[in-house]
């Protein structure tokens, strides 16, 4: 079936450092979207990306889809404490269904 | 707007005991679906629903059942908890129109221990 990595797992980054989180997916995707879950809360929708090579900002949030549609990545520039939390990708390669990537938990330190 | 409601947020089972997760959104939705989350892991599908009538299993639907009677409501059935269930439970809701899916909900989810 459908999977659905995302790399690295964890991240320890210290303020103001840059943040990059990869997703790969086994099958090609028709659409990815990416969640925020903070610890103890539940997951945040960030933004979908449907189109072959698609880029869309948000603020300092980078979200690429690539031109396969079998993999995307998330960019932060110049983290802050507010960015903690673990990023989720999932991703939609047949009807309705979302297969969600492992997470990248990010740790950003002061 | 209150979004998706979850109720209970904790529970605490023993093994073979039944219960219903409820969840409920007030958005007019067609889609639902229920997700499961374990430590340091993603979310996996259980159960989903395109519309009132309309259910179908996800990745991991051993052990759930679901029915979805109205547009507002999905709740989940543990048949027969077993310790394998301890998880943190998370419905979602979101809109399906003309093929395309738009932002998905969660609410703040369940978290079940089962001894």
């Amino acid at each position: 079936g459908q999977q659905v990595m995302q790399i690295p797992q964890y991240q320890h980054v210290q303020e103001g450092e840059d943040f990059t989180t990869y997703c790969n997916s086994s099958t090609t995707l028709s659409n990815i979207q990416w969640y925020k879950q903070r610890p103890g809360g539940h997951p945040v929708f960030l933004i979908q990306l449907v189109k072959s090579g698609e880029v869309k900002k948000q603020k300092r949030l980078t979200f690429q889809f690539g031109e396969a549609k079998k993999n995307s990545s998330l960019h932060i520039t110049a983290t802050q404490t507010t960015d903690v939390g673990t990023y989720f990708c999932a991703g939609r390669s047949g009807t309705y269904k979302y297969i969600f990537g492992t997470g990248t938990r990010l740790k950003v330190l002061a | 707007n209150a979004g998706v409601t979850q109720t209970p947020k904790f529970q605490v089972l023993k093994t073979g005991q039944s219960m219903t997760l409820q969840c409920a959104q007030d958005m007019n939705h067609e889609y639902m679906s229920w997700y499961r989350q374990d430590p340091g892991m993603g979310l996996r599908l259980i159960h989903y629903s395109v519309g009132a009538g309309i259910t179908d299993q996800g990745e991991v639907p051993n052990g759930y059942n679901v029915s979805r009677s109205t547009t507002e409501d999905f709740p989940l059935r543990l048949l027969s908890a077993a310790p394998s269930q301890t998880s943190v439970y998370f419905c979602a809701s979101r809109r399906e129109a003309g093929g395309q899916s738009y932002l998905q909900y969660f609410g703040p989810g369940t978290r079940l221990t089962v001894l």
